[in-house]
């Protein structure tokens, strides 16, 4: 079955550690997004991507870094200079265009200890 | 920039009611309209996706509309059941921007 899966469910990272979240998808999609939800909050924006090699930050871009390439991979570095990273993370895909919807991994629950 | 704000933010009532979900968007240029819901601890599963060309779309006991004229999107549960209790998501426009979500809780 074609989705999208989120790896690690769940990752703990020490004071200073920069950690990377893996993203994969096998539903030949274009774009790619990552998105961090704190409690009680919406869903918000740190990148994405629309095509191999190329990225734009998003709304909450600092103190993470992307890479796009290979289409199906969008791997998320969450470093040292995010200063709380605690949270969900979530990874969606689509294809590019106006008239297509998301789809979404089942997350990465980030703790620091 | 595009904001989204969905009413009621949450919402507990008994199995078998009948349920409307609202959602508003600051910008009307809408694209397209997605519909999730988020279980606690668990990422998006899509309910409904009303692209830019369509009004409406139904999945079973749910019906979603959309007025882009207005900026309004609604999401209509049927019968509710105690399996519809979750977050509810109404993503729009080219970039999905979410709001908070609406928290429903069906009560069996």
């Amino acid at each position: 079955d074609g989705g999208i899966t989120q790896s690690p469910k769940y990752l703990f990272r020490k004071e200073g550690q920069n950690v990377t979240l893996s993203c994969e998808q096998n539903l030949n999609h274009d774009a790619m997004y990552w998105y961090r939800q704190d409690p009680g909050q919406g869903l918000r924006l740190i990148y994405y991507s629309q095509i191999v090699n190329d990225f734009q930050k998003g709304d909450i871009a600092e103190g993470y870094s992307v890479s796009r390439e290979k289409k199906e991979s969008f791997p998320l570095t969450v470093t040292s200079a995010q200063k709380n990273p605690t949270a969900f993370y979530l990874c969606a895909s689509s294809i590019e265009g106006d008239n297509y919807g998301y789809t979404f991994g089942s997350g990465t629950r980030l703790t620091v200890v | 920039k595009q904001e989204v704000t969905q009413i009621p933010a949450a919402l507990s009532v008994p199995e078998g009611e009948n349920l409307v979900l609202n959602c508003s968007f600051t910008d009307s240029a809408i694209y397209n309209l997605q519909w999730f819901r988020q279980d606690p601890g668990k990422g998006l599963t899509s309910l409904l996706l009303i692209q830019s060309s369509q009004r409406e779309q139904t999945s079973g006991r749910l019906n979603a509309s959309l007025d882009k004229s207005s900026g309004r999107s609604t999401l209509y549960i049927a019968a509710s059941q105690p399996g519809d209790s979750a977050t509810y998501l109404c993503p729009g426009t080219y970039k999905y921007i979410f709001g908070t979500g609406t928290r429903l809780k069906v009560l069996a």
